[in-house]
């Protein structure tokens, strides 16, 4: 893998339900990997860096994954609300330079 | 504390013109990068300033130029405005680099008529 791609590009789900997405990233010179969430009319918002192979951080009901062996990770959010509804971005970071994929869009419906 | 602010927010010019657009990082933040994001694209780096020098640098054309000031303010400036320079322009600004968050400001866009 030559770029940052994240999966699936847009997803629909009802107020309740659980959901992942997942980022594949180059796994050679791996430094770490960002997640953001962007809401509309707002400014990116960090949720998550992550450094270590088999890294697993938290926050409320968002959790993220990281296997840098493979070049992939997965973010959770488990019992979707509508406030959750926004495009989530995964970055690669490789040095001083982030790589961004063009993210995931999710649409939580009431 | 303060966020990461961006100036001006919206702007138009037409094509041949130039514009500076500012970024006024998180206080005590000395790392300030910029970022292009067009429609159906990712954030594209353009490039990253620490302590006034330029670290890096994307793959955008040399029309495309920064800078940092000593209280680690940037600017970047686009001469010689193309259509396909409309975009949302984002600056991200961190303490040093080493793995750690970035902070986006709101992003300045740019009409190129």
């Amino acid at each position: 893998i030559l770029n940052v791609e994240q999966s699936p590009q847009s997803l629909h789900v009802q107020e309740g339900d659980s959901t992942n997405f997942t980022c594949s990233f180059p796994s050679s010179n791996f430094y770490a990997l960002h997640w953001y969430r962007w809401e509309t009319a707002k400014s990116p918002e960090a949720l998550f860096v992550m450094t270590l192979n088999g890294d697993e951080k938290k926050k409320g009901r968002i959790s993220a994954t990281l296997n840098t062996k493979e070049g992939y990770s997965y973010l959770y959010i488990k019992g979707s609300q509508p406030e959750d509804s926004a495009t989530y971005l995964c970055a690669h970071q490789k040095s001083n330079q982030f790589y961004f994929g063009t993210g995931t869009s999710l649409t939580v419906i009431p | 504390k303060a966020g990461v602010t961006q100036t001006p927010r919206y702007l138009i010019k037409t094509r041949g013109q130039q514009v500076t657009l500012s970024c006024s990082p998180i206080s005590g933040h000395r790392s300030v990068s910029w970022y292009q994001q067009t429609p159906g694209q990712g954030l594209q780096f353009l490039f990253e300033y620490f302590s006034e020098t330029q670290r890096n640098k994307g793959n955008f054309p040399g029309r495309f130029s920064g800078r940092q000031f000593s209280n680690s303010r940037s600017e970047m400036n686009v001469s010689t405005l193309e259509l396909g320079d409309s975009a949302l322009y984002l600056c991200a600004s961190s303490v040093r680099d080493r793995q750690e968050t970035q902070y986006f400001g709101p992003g300045t866009r740019l009409l190129v008529l």
